[in-house]
């Protein structure tokens, strides 16, 4: 099982530009997450998708947007970057949309680095 | 309020001695609470998590409702345990329901 893959791996772009991120969740998986983790914190929730679905929204700024296509894999979208955009976003899946005890397992994360 | 409290950011053991690692949470209800491990160089993992009462890797956690605490153990720590450790609570309210609100971390250093 290759496990939630997360592209690019690194990018760096500069102030005002948009950045695309993508997750390819684990085979059979319908739940995709996406989190936030700044240097020195914890992981921090941005969005949810299930079965294509807008399901969960956390206290970001509407410069993010997000969507999952039929194969499940997602898409997150920053627009406007400003240099607090600087993190390592994390994209987890699961089998469910949380509320049944499933677990969420989490990918290796895209750095985004904004200069 | 939904909340998860590590106090510790750091925490430096000898091989052999036993380990806590704090975690508080603030919620009103019944919670659902998981430890996340991060090795070196790896992704964010699944520890263990207080339904399944289960051990891994040695490590135990026991959830306090009274305590409001979901304390990790190990009593005797390993220098392959050194790594970055996440406490974590289910969210069920709000936009951030069925996801995880997480602790800033704590990173256990296991000297020889």
């Amino acid at each position: 099982d290759a496990g939630v893959t997360q592209s690019p791996t690194h990018l760096i772009k500069t102030r005002g530009q948009q950045v695309t991120l993508r997750c390819s969740p684990i085979s059979g998986h319908k739940s995709v997450s996406w989190y936030q983790q700044v240097l020195g914190q914890g992981p921090q929730f941005i969005f949810q998708y299930y079965e294509k679905e807008e399901r969960g929204r956390g206290n970001f700024p509407d410069r993010f947007s997000a969507r999952q296509f039929p194969n499940y894999s997602s898409e997150l979208n920053v627009n406007a970057l400003l240099l607090g955009d600087s993190a390592l976003y994390l994209c987890a899946s699961s089998l469910d949309a949380g509320l049944g005890n499933q677990p969420q397992h989490f990918g290796d994360g895209t750095r985004l680095s904004i200069l | 309020a939904q909340r998860v409290t590590q106090p510790e950011k750091l925490l430096s053991v000898f091989k052999g001695a036993p380990v806590e690692l704090k975690c508080n949470y603030s919620y009103s209800g019944s919670p659902e609470l998981f430890w996340y491990v991060q090795y070196s160089r790896q992704r964010l993992q699944l520890l263990l998590r207080h339904i399944s009462r289960e051990s891994i890797k040695g490590f135990t956690a026991d959830l306090n409702k009274g305590e409001t605490s979901f304390h990790l153990k190990k009593p005797f720590a390993q220098e392959e345990d050194s790594a970055m450790y996440y406490c974590a609570l289910r969210a069920r309210q709000g936009g951030s329901q069925g996801n995880l609100i997480f602790g800033k971390g704590t990173k256990l250093s296991v000297k020889p």
